[in-house]
């Protein structure tokens, strides 16, 4: 079974500052199906990539995700209030899909 | 546009039973995989289980193998998940959401019920 960690568990930023979230899994995982997402309090996930580095529909482009193998990042460029959340990497394989534990991106 | 809507949580003593549904409007119900994920309180994503779009293929995550099973009703755009023999431990907010098998990601996500197992 392939695990994802990610790291850090929280981070404190300030808004426009730039946050980086890693993913790293316990094998090599296919890009392909890489994706991450973003949870507010109270709020379903939403997807924001997808392919380890596509945005999904309508993801500002401040969200940025890239890597390969079994290290992947999400990046947000400059940070707004709203995108103070938890964000959690995903991986599909095999007729089954994996989070990761999230990380959540607090306000300093 | 897409909607995805939850129903059946609720409070249910250890060893019970309890049948959550999933009403999807806004697209091509039977064209699409779907799939269930939980979150217990304060805790991440867990997937659960995903069904084809006709019902033949479906798989589940080990934790509830064995204990629950998903079905859907593709005439009454419907996703089920059956849950037995509940613990404690299957306290969590449970969502349906879109598979798109392209991706391998959930492009749509329902708002999520609440199940309870306590005595």
């Amino acid at each position: 079974e392939i695990v994802l960690t990610q790291s850090p568990g929280t981070m404190s930023l300030s808004p426009g500052e730039r946050a980086t979230l890693s993913c790293r899994a316990s094998q090599i995982v296919s890009s392909s199906y890489l994706a991450w997402y973003q949870q507010k309090p109270g709020q379903a996930p939403r997807l924001l990539i997808y392919g380890a580095s596509s945005r999904a529909t309508g993801i500002p482009d401040r969200f940025s995700g890239s890597g390969s193998g079994t290290d992947f990042t999400l990046t947000i460029s400059r940070l707004e209030p709203e995108d103070f959340a938890v964000y959690y990497c995903q991986r599909y394989g095999t007729s089954s899909w994996t989070f990761g534990q999230g990380t959540k991106v607090e306000i300093k | 546009q897409v909607q995805l809507m939850e129903s059946g949580g609720g409070l249910v003593k250890p060893g019970g039973s309890l049948r959550l549904s999933c009403a999807a409007s806004g697209f091509p119900f039977s064209d699409y995989y779907m799939t269930w994920v939980r979150q217990a309180p304060g805790k991440g994503l867990e997937w659960l289980s995903y069904i084809s779009t006709t019902g033949d293929y479906t798989n589940y995550a080990d934790s509830v193998k064995g204990r629950f099973t998903i079905s859907r009703d593709n005439a009454k755009n419907s996703l089920y998940l059956q849950m037995n023999s509940l613990r404690a431990e299957d306290t969590a907010v449970y969502y349906c959401a879109r598979a798109h098998m392209v991706q391998g990601t959930f492009d749509y996500w329902g708002q999520g019920t609440l199940v309870t197992v306590s005595s």
